[in-house]
């Protein structure tokens, strides 16, 4: 089946460590984002690339760092720089806007706590 | 910042039409509206988007206004499966580098038994 996975569903962590979150898609999508989701809060993009090798801040990149490798893969780090870690992460892929399909397919999240 | 208004919250009665209203009155010629839902704790789930025509599928339909500075997501028999955020959000570009998809807060529908 195609979609996007996101690993693991829960993370937990010390104050001070760095932490990777895995973003990895079979959609052939060209695009793809992150976004930081906090309780009764709506979604912030905090970095999103276009394509390979290419990759945007969004507005609340602080603190965050990401790669953009393969075109399937978009992972995460939470740096130890980021003042408020604990969130729920959403990864996102989409086709560009010229192409029949564009709508954004989100993965289920990871929520990460960092005590 | 998003560029589109929304209600916080709104009701429904189970059964009824559920109209979710949105403002984005400084929408660009190019730009679509896409609306999305986001169940608790999950991923959110792409429902209808639409560029100037009123768009129908198997989820909801899709009004949006002659100027195209608003525009009213119908969820035709609203049932308690629909309780959920739903967000309006503008698409800002043209698939070029800089294309990127802003949230909003979202409206916080209650489907009502």
């Amino acid at each position: 089946d195609g979609g996007i996975t996101q690993s693991p569903k829960y993370l937990f962590r010390k104050e001070g460590q760095n932490v990777t979150l895995s973003c990895e898609q079979n959609l052939n999508h060209d695009a793809m984002y992150w976004y930081r989701q906090d309780p009764g809060q709506g979604l912030r993009l905090i970095y999103y690339s276009q394509i390979v090798n290419d990759f945007q801040k969004g507005d609340i990149a602080e603190g965050y760092s990401v790669s953009r490798e393969k075109k399937e893969s978009f992972p995460l780090t939470v740096t130890s720089a980021q003042k408020n870690p604990t969130a729920f992460y959403l990864c996102a892929s989409s086709t560009p806007l010229g192409e029949a399909q564009h709508e954004q397919y989100f993965g289920p999240g990871t929520r990460l706590t960092v005590t | 910042d998003a560029k589109t208004t929304q209600p916080p919250s709104m009701d429904c009665a189970e059964g009824r039409a559920a109209n979710l209203p949105c403002n984005h009155s400084t929408i660009s010629g190019n730009e679509y509206v896409y609306w999305y839902r986001q169940i608790h704790s999950q991923g959110p789930q792409y429902i209808i988007h639409g560029l100037k025509n009123n768009e129908t599928n198997e989820m909801a339909s899709l009004i949006i206004t002659e100027d195209r500075k608003s525009s009213t997501l119908i969820l035709p028999h609203a049932t308690l499966r629909d309780t959920a955020v739903y967000y309006c959000i503008v698409r800002v570009a043209m698939g070029n580098r800089d294309d990127k998809i802003i949230f909003g807060k979202g409206t916080r529908l209650h489907i009502l038994p």
